[in-house]
């Protein structure tokens, strides 16, 4: 089975730190880029940032809003992706979720499949 | 703002057809791909590429795409069908990833 399971949020006060993980099964984990996204209470989702694969370079890209304070790492040997979130805002309350990019072509991809994701509560 | 635009809310009747859009310039080079999100779960993909379905998901579902306008039509709404609905593509300049602000669909 297809899976991923987020782990590591919590309540942290503005300005504080926090890293979560996202634990990935059932496919090839070395091969795929993966994307983190979160979602506010009530809001829409909101696309966080990506690490491509090794034969990627691993590269890393970040929305506007958490570049600078956000990194997104991986360690292929666990399966597993990182988010270390810095300077943490109250802004940053969501929870988050992991996703695998699947990209067909240049001009096609998506998110298959998401975790479940983990809340995480920025406040004082 | 996202860069894809999306009705906030729209509602169809019980068995009947309904079309969600989706507009941004970007959507003239990348497809969109759509997902399902209900109350307290994560989103689920519905429909990727031109036209595919995941395994699982019903055919009633089903995509298309016109200039800088992606739709996502159900054919004979069911209940169970009632959530909020996201649109995904790259951005205008191809290198990061942009949701729509979702639409919230009601079967009445």
């Amino acid at each position: 089975e297809v899976q991923l399971v987020e782990s590591g949020g919590g309540l942290v006060q503005p300005g504080g730190s926090l890293k979560l993980s996202c634990a990935a099964s059932g496919f090839t984990f070395s091969g795929s880029a993966m994307h983190w996204v979160r979602q506010a209470s009530g809001k829409g989702l909101e696309w966080v940032g990506r690490i491509r694969s090794k034969a990627n370079s691993y590269a890393t890209a970040y929305a506007a809003s958490v570049k600078g304070r956000f990194t997104i790492s991986r360690d292929d040997s666990k399966n597993t992706a990182y988010l270390q979130m810095n300077s943490l805002k109250t802004e940053d309350t969501a929870v988050y979720y992991c996703t695998r990019r699947v990209v067909s072509s240049s001009w096609s991809g998506w998110f298959d499949p998401w975790g479940q994701g983990t809340l995480v509560t920025v406040s004082s | 703002s996202s860069e894809l635009t999306q009705d906030p809310a729209v509602s169809v009747a019980l068995g009947q057809t309904v079309r969600i859009t989706c507009q941004g310039d970007s959507l003239r080079s990348y497809y969109a791909s759509w997902y399902q999100q209900k109350p307290g779960q994560a989103p689920v993909l519905v429909i990727y590429g031109k036209n595919n379905r995941p395994s699982g998901i019903p055919d009633r579902f089903s995509g298309s795409s016109s200039g800088n306008t992606a739709s996502l039509t159900i054919t004979g709404a069911q209940a169970e069908d009632e959530a909020d609905y996201y649109c995904n593509s790259r951005d205008s300049s191809g290198n990061l990833v942009v949701f729509g602000g979702g639409t919230k669909l009601t079967v009445l």
